[in-house]
C-alpha cells in the first residue's frame, strides 16, 4: 500500500519555466490538497479537491492550479515559476471531505526556483 | 485572526528525559486539535487527535492534552529516544460549519542527544 506518492522529490527551476508536480493516492480517499512549507511558517494551504472534478483556492492560491480528473490524482502546476515560489511541497489526502480527519501526506517535493 | 502558536522554537534534550511541548491557539470553538510528527525531510505524520471535549490522547510515549478554558494544549514526551528528533507540529481543525481550513503552528524542533 504506497499511500500518497509525490514525484518529483527534487527540482531546480528557472524563473519563468513551468511545471507539474505530481501526486497521487491510493486509498480512493476523496479529499486531497496541496501544501507549502516554508522555514519558521505553519504549512500553508494551497488548492484542495473534494473529488474528482471538484477543486477550490485556499490561502495560497496564485501562481499554482490544479484539476482533479480523478480520484487518484491531484497535480500542482506552477505557470511561470518565480523565486517566491522556492519551497517545499506537500501532498496530503483525507477519507473527510472537509480534511477534518486525519491527513496522509506524500514525502514532499523540494522546488527551487534561480 | 485566528492562530496556533507553539513554543519552544526548539529544544534539546538528552535520551531518556521527558518533555512537553506547548501549543496556544485562538481557534474556539474547533472541531479538532491534532498532534504531527514530521521528521527531517519526511511528510507529517499524525500522532493524536483529540475533539473540543476531550482533555487527553495518548499514542504510546506521547500524551496529548487539552484545556480548552486556557486555549492550550500540550505534548508530553516520556522516556525521549533518539527517533524522537523532530518537528512536532499543533493544528486546529475549524468547525465543520466554517469555512476554514486547518490551522497550522510553526512546530518546535525536538533535538534528542545521546
Amino acid at each position: 500500500n504506497a499511500g500518497v506518492t509525490q514525484t518529483p522529490k527534487f527540482q531546480v527551476l528557472k524563473t519563468g519555466q513551468s511545471m507539474t508536480l505530481q501526486c497521487a493516492q491510493d486509498m480512493n480517499h476523496e479529499y486531497m490538497s496541496w501544501y507549502r512549507q516554508d522555514p519558521g511558517m505553519g504549512l500553508r494551504l494551497i488548492h484542495y479537491s473534494v473529488g474528482a472534478g471538484i477543486t477550490d483556492q485556499g490561502e495560497v492560491p496564485n501562481g499554482y492550479n490544479v484539476s482533479r480528473s480523478t480520484t487518484e490524482d491531484f497535480p500542482l502546476r506552477l505557470l511561470s515559476a518565480a523565486p517566491s515560489q522556492t519551497s517545499v511541497y506537500f501532498c496530503a489526502s483525507s477519507f473527510s471531505t472537509r480534511g477534518t480527519g486525519e491527513l496522509f501526506f506524500g514525502e514532499g517535493s523540494r522546488l527551487t526556483v534561480l | 485572526k485566528n492562530q496556533v502558536e507553539q513554543s519552544p522554537q526548539s529544544l534539546i534534550i538528552l535520551e531518556g528525559k521527558n518533555c512537553t511541548l506547548q501549543c496556544n491557539y485562538t481557534v474556539s470553538p474547533f472541531s479538532n486539535l491534532r498532534w504531527y510528527k514530521q521528521d527531517t525531510g519526511r511528510g507529517p505524520v499524525s500522532l493524536t487527535i483529540m475533539t473540543f471535549s476531550e482533555n487527553t490522547k495518548s499514542n504510546g510515549r506521547y500524551t496529548a492534552t487539552l484545556d480548552a478554558d486556557t486555549k492550550q494544549s500540550s505534548l508530553h514526551i516520556t522516556a525521549s529516544q533518539l527517533s524522537d528528533s523532530a518537528s512536532y507540529i499543533c493544528v486546529v481543525s475549524p468547525p465543520l460549519d466554517s469555512n476554514y481550513q486547518l490551522i497550522w503552528g510553526a512546530g518546535t524542533k525536538l533535538i534528542i542527544k545521546p
